[in-house]
Order: C-alpha cells, then structure tokens, then sequence
C-alpha cells in the first residue's frame, strides 16, 4: 500500500491550465478505473471532483478533467480560477477492498 | 442535508486508546459504505479503513491493522473507530466519508474531522 506519486506543486496564471499527474502500479492505477480526484481547501474536508478516471459529480465545473493512460492518471484544470488554489489528491482503488491515496499537490494561481 | 459529524478525538497519551465516532444524518444510514481517512498535520491524506452497509465486511490499511477496528451501530447512524497502541504518527485528523456507491471507488460526502494527538 504505498502511497501513489504526484508532484508536491503546480502553478498557473488565472484562464490558463494546469494537469496533475498521479503515478501507481498495475495493482492500483493500472489495474482499474477507479482513480478519483479530491479538492482541499486549508481547513476544509475534501471534496470530491473526479472519480472513476474522468466523471464529474454534479455541481463541478467542466474546467475540471480527468484521464488516464497505462499507471499514471492526470487532473486538468482549464481556465484557472483564484478559487482553484487547493491542495489536490488522487485515490484508487487498491484491491483487496483497500484504497491509496497520492502525496498531493499544492496547486498555485499566480 | 447529509452530515457527518465525528467526534470522540482528543490527547491521548502513547499505547492509549480512544473511540471515534461519526454520526450521519440525511442519508440511508443502513446502506451506505462508510470510510475513515487521516491527515497528519500539513501532510496528505490516508486512507485507514472501511465497512459495508450492515458491518458484514471491513477491510484496514496495512499500518493499522490489528490496532484499528472499524463498526457500526445502524439503530443509531453512527459509525465507531476503535484505535488501540495508539502512537505518535496516528496524530492526524480523522474523517469519515461515505462511499459513493456503484463502483464509483470514491467518497462523496465528508465530515470536518476529529483530530487525535498521541503525546506524553
């Protein structure tokens, strides 16, 4: 159960994109569509933003997409807003009925 | 609405236990997973444990098995962590969140945490 790969940061200025990326294995990543994205504000729950690789729950803006090739899924934000400066985490599933999470990323709007 | 709302953390000296508690409302308790997640301070999230709808099946993170047990009490929409040997890094805040459901593999609804901190 080791913890999936992601960079520590990730910057952008306002309208433009920013992608994620979200390293594991084939016991993890590879081997299912089950990767989700979490949104963090400082001192605030998570939220759910992308699960099963790349839908969105309702209320999510489109800015926010989600894919996957091989091991590694990837989070864009297009047309970055003020208000997408978080901390972003990927999950999976891991088998066995347990989950991993990624180290997270500090996503930075200039 | 649905709420989560744990409760039951505080300081806690190291080899000492505590029981978390997260109460739902707004939801169909008795069929929804339930997951408990940590964040140590400034760090990211781990996933700990889960539970299906009537208790029948748990499963825990390799770092906390045998010290760590998950339960549910549907009579009362509230779920229990019981942490036992506690040690310094269980400090984290814990979060319960529910499952999705459907093969989505993902949590839609969180509380705000309990934060457990091991110290003498």
């Amino acid at each position: 159960q080791s913890a999936l790969t992601q960079p520590p940061s990730a910057s952008g200025s306002p309208g433009q994109s920013v992608t994620i990326s979200c390293t594991g294995t084939s016991s993890d990543v590879g081997g299912y569509n089950s990767v989700s994205w979490y949104q963090q504000h400082p001192g605030k729950a998570p939220k759910v933003m992308i699960y099963e690789v790349s839908k969105r729950p309702s209320g999510v803006p489109d800015r926010f997409s989600g894919s996957k090739s091989g091991n590694t899924a990837s989070l864009t934000v297009s047309g970055l807003q003020a208000e997408d400066e978080a901390d972003y985490y990927c999950s999976s599933y891991a088998g066995s009925n347990t989950y991993v999470f990624g180290g997270g990323t500090k996503v930075t709007v200039l | 609405e649905v709420r989560l709302v744990e409760s039951g953390g505080g300081l806690v000296q190291p080899g000492g236990s505590l029981r978390l508690s997260c109460a739902a409302s707004g939801l169909t308790f008795s069929t929804s997973w339930i997951h408990w997640v940590r964040q140590a301070p400034g760090k990211g999230l781990v996933w700990v444990s889960r539970i299906n709808n009537d208790g029948s099946s748990t499963s825990y993170a390799d770092s906390v098995k045998g010290r760590f047990t998950i339960s549910r009490d549907n009579a009362k929409n509230t779920l229990y962590l019981q942490i036992n040997s506690l040690r310094a890094d269980d400090t984290a805040v814990y979060y319960c969140a529910r499952y999705m459901g459907s093969g989505t593999y993902s949590l839609d609804y969180w509380g705000q945490g309990t934060l457990v901190t091991v110290s003498s």
